[in-house]
């Protein structure tokens, strides 16, 4: 079993949605949580970077940490067609920076 | 965008051959790391670097090198290219190991390996 879930999708929403993305982990031991967004050929970049339980919202993105569920959650409101990308959730636990990746979840927004 | 520069940005060559590939960086950052990814297994870990000849394995570090002479390259080196190699090679950086320093990924490396 994989440290890190994440389902694959493709998610594919309309214009204006809102949508919900979400990992599951395994190691209670992680503290820090990272949302990537990836397009086609380039490289993750990075969206949101949260600590611990509870929410960061920035704009129409929102990170939402359950750590007592081992559970992330990244929701867009008001999606739009340039949303569209691979989105990769990453956690790392106290001390060394390594970082672990789920997957990825390929998300369409169509216009 | 994070000042990261990888080449060649894609390349083809044979089996049995030494492949190496450049990650410049121009942020001054301390850490430095190689990841592969490839479908079904998400971004991997290959070797990380910590400073100059500073350097560690990550968790598929099997058939590959690196070498930090300056801190602003990491050069990653598949000593015998296999098949198995074939993959997309992304370079990133992080200012310290503080656990509000993220890392910051260049645009990757596409290599075929036939």
């Amino acid at each position: 079993q994989k440290e890190v879930e994440q389902d694959p999708g493709p998610l594919s929403v309309p214009e204006g949605a809102i949508v919900s993305l979400n990992c599951t982990y395994s190691n209670s031991a992680f503290q820090y949580f990272m949302w990537y967004r990836q397009y086609s050929r380039k490289g993750p970049e990075l969206l949101m970077y949260t600590y611990s339980s509870g929410n960061k919202e920035d704009g129409r993105f929102t990170a939402q940490v359950d750590k007592s569920s081992k559970y992330i959650s990244l929701f867009i409101r008001d999606s739009q067609p340039s949303d569209s990308a691979t989105y990769l959730c990453a956690m790392v636990n106290t001390g060394f920076q390594k970082l672990v990746f789920g997957t990825g979840t390929r998300l369409l927004v169509s216009p | 965008d994070a000042g990261i520069t990888q080449s060649p940005r894609h390349k083809v060559t044979e089996t049995g051959t030494p492949v190496t590939l450049r990650c410049h960086q121009t942020e001054n950052h301390r850490y430095m790391y190689w990841y592969r990814q490839d479908p079904g297994h998400g971004l991997r870990l290959i070797h990380y670097s910590y400073g100059v000849k500073d350097t560690d394995k990550g968790e598929v570090s099997d058939g590959y090198s690196v070498s930090r002479s300056k801190t602003e390259d990491f050069l990653l080196t598949l000593e015998s290219a296999t098949s198995s190699q074939t993959s997309v090679y992304f370079c990133a950086i992080s200012e310290s190991t503080g656990n509000n320093q993220p890392q910051h990924f260049g645009d990757g490396t596409r290599l075929s390996i036939l």
